[in-house]
């Protein structure tokens, strides 16, 4: 089955900086990778989503990147702001029935 | 629009009890997931239904546990009889088709004494 990993764990950066989530998997046959931000007391919100057909993907100061040869995905956050304070998690899955892989998540904390 | 709505949103009982959570998926969604999240083992898939028919069900940790979906609209996850070490926050999530991004709903935080 497939296994997704994700780094860091916790990511604390100053407001008005990037910040970069890196999470890799393992089954090569996955092609849907989803971000997801989960605040306190929340459901995961879907942010942002790639298909293995694109490399990359940017939503205003979101960006996904995507390299499948080396099978990783990259959250990109610029211009941080406090409210982007949340935990993150990553995602994958394939056709074969959209069960998706979460990784172990990033709580990220942005310092004002 | 609505989002996914689930309930009750915390729910606190006795080992050995029967506990009933509920989920009603965003409307015209046909695909509905179950998930649980812990510390300890993050966010897992126990179940999903397309067109209220369960797909897959191998994240099911035991007997214990049964889903159902009776119609669009319910959906409902059902532990008995219930253990300590079912405590968690279970999210159910729907999805327009299979391959379409899940929207998720707010949870129900589970604690069993």
């Amino acid at each position: 089955g497939e296994n997704v990993e994700q780094h860091p764990s916790t990511l604390s950066v100053q407001e008005g900086d990037s910040a970069v989530i890196k999470c890799t998997y393992s089954d090569s046959a996955s092609n849907y990778f989803p971000w997801y931000k989960q605040e306190l007391g929340k459901g995961p919100q879907l942010i942002i989503d790639i298909r293995s057909n694109v490399g990359e993907k940017k939503d205003q100061r979101i960006a996904v990147t995507l390299n499948k040869t080396a099978k990783h995905f990259s959250l990109h956050i610029t211009e941080t702001q406090p409210e982007d304070s949340a935990v993150y998690f990553c995602a994958a899955s394939n056709n074969a029935g959209n069960m998706l892989t979460f990784g172990g998540g990033t709580r990220l904390m942005v310092k004002p | 629009d609505a989002g996914v709505i689930q309930s009750p949103r915390h729910e606190v009982t006795e080992m050995g009890q029967e506990v009933t959570l509920r989920c009603k998926p965003i409307s015209g969604h046909n695909s509905l997931f179950w998930y649980r999240q812990t510390m300890m083992r993050g966010l897992e898939l126990l179940i999903y239904f397309n067109n209220n028919v369960p797909i897959d069900d191998s994240g099911m940790p035991e007997d214990r546990f049964s889903a159902k979906m009776p119609n669009a609209s319910f959906s409902t996850l059902k532990i008995q009889p219930s253990e300590p070490r079912d405590s968690a926050v279970y999210f159910c999530a729907s999805s327009l088709a299979q391959n379409q991004p899940q929207h998720f709903g707010d949870g129900t935080r589970l604690s069993i004494l």
